[in-house]
C-alpha cells in the first residue's frame, strides 16, 4: 500500500508569490490534515479535511487554504508569500472517523523556502 | 505558555540504556499522540492512546489523564533509536496541539 504522497519535496519562492503544495493521502483514507514546522515555532496545526469539507482550522492568517477532492487527495495554498512562510509543510492522513483521533500518517513533508 | 510540555529537550544515552521522555499538558484531551521524527522530515506515529499503557517491541506509553501527564519509554536504547520525539494532544476540539520535541542521541 502506497505511503502519504506529497508533491513537491522542494520549493522556493519569492516574497509576493503564490504557492500550491498537494498531498496524496493512504488509498481509503478520507481526512488528511496540514502541519507547519519551523525551527522557531515548531509543529502547528494548520487544517484538517475530511468529505472535501474542513474540519477544523488552526490559527493561521486567512492566506493560508486547503481543499479536499472527491478522490481524498488535498491542495493547500499559500498566498502572499512572507519570508515567514519559510518552512517545512507536512501532511497526515487517516481513515477519517473522529478529527485526528486516530493514528496518523504523515508525507515526507514540503520544504519550502520564500526569498 | 505551551498547551503541551515535554521535557527533557535533549537527552544522550549510551546504546542498552533505560530512556524516558515526559509530557505535560494542560488542557483537556480525547487522545495523546507520540510520534518520532528522524533527520530529513519524516515522521512516523508510534502511538495514540487515551488511557493506560501501550507496548510495541522496546516502546511503553504511558498516560495519567487525571495528572494529565504521560511517558514514552525506550527499553533497551539502539543508535537506531536516535530521532526527535514528539508529543501531541488533540484537544477536545479536536485541534492538535505539538510539544516542541525530545531530541534523543544514544551512542554505540
Amino acid at each position: 500500500k502506497a505511503g502519504v504522497t506529497q508533491t513537491p519535496r522542494y520549493l522556493i519562492k519569492t516574497r509576493g508569490q503564490q504557492v500550491t503544495l498537494s498531498c496524496s493521502p493512504i488509498s481509503g483514507h478520507r481526512s488528511v490534515s496540514w502541519y507547519q514546522q519551523t525551527p522557531g515555532q515548531g509543529l502547528q496545526f494548520l487544517f484538517e479535511y475530511f468529505s472535501e469539507t474542513q474540519r477544523n482550522k488552526g490559527n493561521f492568517p486567512g492566506r493560508f487554504s486547503g481543499r479536499q477532492f472527491s478522490n481524498s487527495r488535498s491542495e493547500m495554498n499559500v498566498s502572499t508569500l512572507e519570508l515567514g512562510d519559510s518552512a517545512l509543510y507536512l501532511c497526515a492522513s487517516s481513515r477519517g472517523g473522529a478529527p485526528t483521533n486516530e493514528k496518523l500518517f504523515f508525507g515526507s513533508g514540503t520544504q519550502l523556502s520564500v526569498l | 505558555k505551551n498547551e503541551v510540555e515535554q521535557s527533557p529537550q535533549n537527552l544522550t544515552a549510551q546504546e542498552g540504556e533505560f530512556i524516558t521522555i515526559n509530557c505535560s499538558y494542560s488542557v483537556g484531551i480525547s487522545a495523546l499522540h507520540w510520534l518520532q521524527q528522524h533527520p530529513g522530515g519524516g515522521i512516523v506515529s508510534l502511538f495514540m492512546l487515551s488511557s493506560g499503557k501501550k507496548k510495541h517491541g522496546r516502546l511503553i506509553a504511558t498516560i495519567n489523564i487525571q495528572e494529565k501527564h504521560s511517558s514514552l519509554h525506550i527499553t533497551a536504547s539502539h543508535p537506531r533509536d536516535s530521532a526527535v520525539y514528539i508529543c501531541a494532544v488533540t484537544a477536545n476540539d479536536y485541534k492538535l496541539s505539538f510539544g516542541a520535541g525530545t531530541t534523543v542521541t544514544v551512542r554505540a
